[in-house]
């Protein structure tokens, strides 16, 4: 069964920093691209960033560059999102989800965990 | 960047109904690269169709998507109750990887 669970979600001050895991099983972990996905509770989806299956490629959102950083630990079968200088519209529930694609380089999600939330308020 | 605009933004329907959802492309989506996920409340979204027309794995065949040109098309055959939930598109083909604002399909 695959399973993605995601970890270190709470409240931070505007200006702080969290950073965020997701442990993977159920799968070849270093045969997948791995993203980030984020919804404030209530509203739509956002694409954060991802990372390709040999952290080849990477990519970011507009909204994050510069202040997130994505990256991946192949042996533990995880993926970490370290997110700087956080602002309060970064509020939302932070998803992890494994690309459909053997060793591809889009994003289809075909699994997602069950979520993360971050709060980011004074 | 890709924008996807879904309408209508609720669909109110009855189980047995036929539903159709659809999602509207700003530019050409390179290969039909759109997907539809379906969301139920404090839930993670689900997959049920990729390249514009395939379903995904398990998804029942009532679900169908089609496309004609920058118009993507999700319909669903014969509304069971499990299906009222949220729907959103997004778009893989370019990145930045964009969703669509959703449509809630509630019950009649």
């Amino acid at each position: 069964e695959v399973r993605l669970v995601e970890s270190g979600g709470g409240l931070v001050p505007p200006g702080r920093s969290l950073r965020l895991s997701c442990v993977a099983s159920g799968f070849t972990f270093d045969d997948y691209g791995i993203h980030w996905v984020r919804q404030v509770p209530g509203k739509g989806l956002e694409w954060v960033s991802g990372i390709t299956w040999n952290s080849g490629s990477i990519d970011y959102a507009d909204s994050v560059k510069g202040r997130f950083t994505i990256s991946r630990d192949n042996a533990k079968n995880a993926l970490y999102l370290e997110m700087n200088s956080l602002r309060v519209e970064d509020t939302a529930f932070y998803y992890c989800a494994k690309d459909y694609g053997r060793r591809g380089s889009s994003f289809v999600g075909d699994y997602w965990g069950q979520g993360t939330l971050v709060t980011v308020s004074s | 960047e890709i924008v996807l605009t879904q309408s209508p933004g609720t669909l109110s329907l009855s189980p047995g109904e036929r539903a159709t959802l659809s999602c509207r492309a700003s530019q050409s989506v390179p290969s039909s690269k759109l997907v539809w996920y379906q969301q139920k409340p404090d839930r993670a979204p689900r997959l049920l169709i990729f390249g514009a027309s395939g379903r995904a794995t398990g998804i029942p065949d009532r679900f169908s998507g089609s496309v004609s040109g920058t118009d993507f098309t999700l319909t669903i055959t014969r509304l069971e109750p499990e299906d009222f939930a949220v729907y959103f598109c997004q778009q893989y083909g370019s990145s930045p990887y964009t969703f669509g604002q959703g449509t809630k399909l509630e019950i009649k």
